[in-house]
C-alpha cells in the first residue's frame, strides 16, 4: 500500500499568516489532487496536478507538484478563517487502475 | 451542494442490528464509491462500482455489503458491525472516462456509531 504522508498534521494560525502544507511519498504518481473538507461535509476538490514541476494557483492557494512526481505542496497566502478545514492530498499511482490513495490529512484552523 | 446525497446523515446502531446507508447522485456519473473515514487515518477505499458492476472490493469484511441497482444509486448494507466500524462513511461518484485528471464528487457522509 502506497502511503502519502502529510505534514504538519495540525496547524493553528492567525488570520493573515502564510502557511505551507506538504504531501510526500516514495511512490510516483501520474496525478495528484488536493481536497478540502470542512466540518460536517465531504471533501471538495481544489486542484489536480499532473506534470512534474507544475505550479497551479487558485486565488491565495498555490499548488506545486514535485519534479519527480512523488510529492506536492500547498501554500496559502494571507490565510482567512474561511480556509479552516482538513486538507487532503490524493495520488493516482501510475498503472494503479485509476485508484486514488489519500494522504493522512492536515487539519488547519485559522483564527481571527 | 455537490450533487451527491447521502442518507441518513447520522446513524446509531447496536452490534446486532441491520441497517443500510443510501447514496444518490444526480450528476450522470457512471462510477460510484464507498470510502471509510476514521479519526487519524487516511480515507480508506471500500468499494468501487462502474456501470453498476463492482470493480473493486478492498478486502472489506463481509459485514459490509454493497448494492448498486443502477448508476445513480448505491447502498451499503450493514450487519453485525463492531464498535471499531464507527466512522464517517463517504459516498463519491466520478464522471465517465475518469482518468488521470478525473475528480471525485463526495457526499456529505453518514456518521455511523456502533454501540
Amino acid at each position: 500500500t502506497q502511503l502519502l504522508e502529510q505534514s504538519p498534521q495540525f496547524l493553528s494560525i492567525q488570520e493573515g499568516e502564510n502557511l505551507t502544507v506538504y504531501c510526500n511519498s516514495s511512490s510516483v504518481f501520474s496525478s495528484l489532487q488536493w481536497y478540502r473538507q470542512e466540518p460536517g461535509e465531504g471533501p471538495v476538490l481544489l486542484v489536480t496536478v499532473v506534470t512534474g514541476g507544475e505550479v497551479k494557483k487558485l486565488k491565495r492557494l498555490t499548488f506545486q507538484f514535485g519534479d519527480a512526481r512523488k510529492d506536492s505542496s500547498l501554500h496559502i497566502t494571507a490565510a482567512q478563517p474561511g480556509d479552516t478545514g482538513l486538507y487532503l492530498c490524493a495520488g493516482e499511482v501510475t498503472g494503479g487502475g485509476n485508484k486514488l490513495t489519500f494522504g493522512t490529512g492536515t487539519q488547519l484552523k485559522v483564527e481571527l | 451542494e455537490t450533487g451527491v446525497t447521502q442518507t441518513p446523515r447520522h446513524l446509531v446502531m447496536g452490534m446486532t442490528n441491520k441497517k443500510s446507508l443510501k447514496c444518490e447522485q444526480h450528476l450522470g456519473h457512471n462510477a460510484m464509491y464507498w470510502y471509510k473515514q476514521s479519526a487519524k487515518k487516511p480515507l480508506e477505499l471500500m468499494f468501487v462500482y462502474n456501470f453498476k458492476e463492482q470493480t473493486e472490493n478492498n478486502s472489506v469484511p463481509s459485514r459490509f455489503s454493497p448494492e448498486c441497482p443502477n448508476s445513480s444509486h448505491l447502498f451499503l448494507h450493514l450487519h453485525t458491525l463492531q464498535p471499531e466500524d464507527s466512522a464517517l462513511y463517504l459516498c463519491a461518484s466520478s464522471p465517465p472516462g475518469r482518468g488521470a485528471t478525473g475528480e471525485l464528487f463526495f457526499g456529505e457522509g453518514s456518521r455511523l456509531t456502533v454501540l
